[in-house]
């Protein structure tokens, strides 16, 4: 069964440096995602990507962070200037299409920043 | 805003026993709903999901969700859960026609003693 995957499953970087957690969505997935969760707190929706552009951003998604998709393949989270507070477990999602569909969950990176 | 919330943060059952998790949601338009499962070290997996028609759906592995709209709440159930159900589960909210974005509850850790 088609999974998406991401690395690294692991990461630890200094304050202030940046970071690119990478995801593979499902091949025929059109919609990805990126959540995270912060240690004892919710899942939280940060961006949603579509046809090479944002379709939605939460509040927390600002300056510091962006999203590409560089090839038919990845689809990627910067993190520039990490915060201590950036420290959560970032999750990758895709889906068929929007509306009724079902996002499919990657296994997660967890991201330390010291 | 919308939010949906997790009555129970840790459940903790023995093996055989009924399985009820609360989930409310906040918000009075249309919705879809979904619950996820998180087994230990693997990634979130989808075990069912409300749309529309009959408000009791069966998801994967025993598991039924009834939605009440009057109520607001999408409750999982398993009649007899076993040792393999211990993980942490999660409800999801999507706005209908309005993007992808899932809102999601804090969990609940379920612990299923043998």
């Amino acid at each position: 069964e088609p999974e998406v995957t991401q690395t690294p499953s692991h990461q630890v970087t200094q304050m202030g440096q940046e970071v690119i957690l990478r995801c593979v969505p499902i091949s025929n997935h059109l919609y990805f995602y990126w959540y995270r969760q912060i240690l004892g707190q919710k899942v939280e929706f940060l961006v949603s990507f579509y046809n090479n552009e944002i379709s939605e951003k939460s509040e927390i998604f600002d300056d510091q962070f962006s999203v590409e998709r560089p090839d038919g393949s990845n689809f990627t989270l910067k993190i520039r200037s990490t915060k201590l507070e950036d420290s959560a477990m970032y999750f990758c999602a895709s889906s068929e299409r929007t509306g009724q569909e079902t996002q499919y969950f990657g296994p997660g990176t967890r991201l330390l920043v010291l | 805003a919308q939010s949906v919330s997790q009555h129970n943060h840790h459940v903790i059952l023995s093996e055989a026993a009924s399985l009820e998790l609360g989930c409310n949601y906040s918000y009075g338009g249309t919705v879809n709903l979904f619950w996820y499962v998180q087994y230990p070290g693997q990634h979130l997996q989808l075990l069912l999901k409300y749309f529309s028609g009959d408000p009791l759906v069966k998801g994967i592995k025993g598991f039924e969700a009834e939605f009440i709209k009057s109520k607001f709440s999408f409750n999982l159930r398993k009649p007899s859960v076993q040792w393999s159900d211990t993980a942490e589960y999660f409800c999801a909210v999507k706005v209908y026609n309005q993007g992808g974005k899932l809102i999601f509850g804090q969990g609940t850790e379920l612990s299923v003693k043998p």
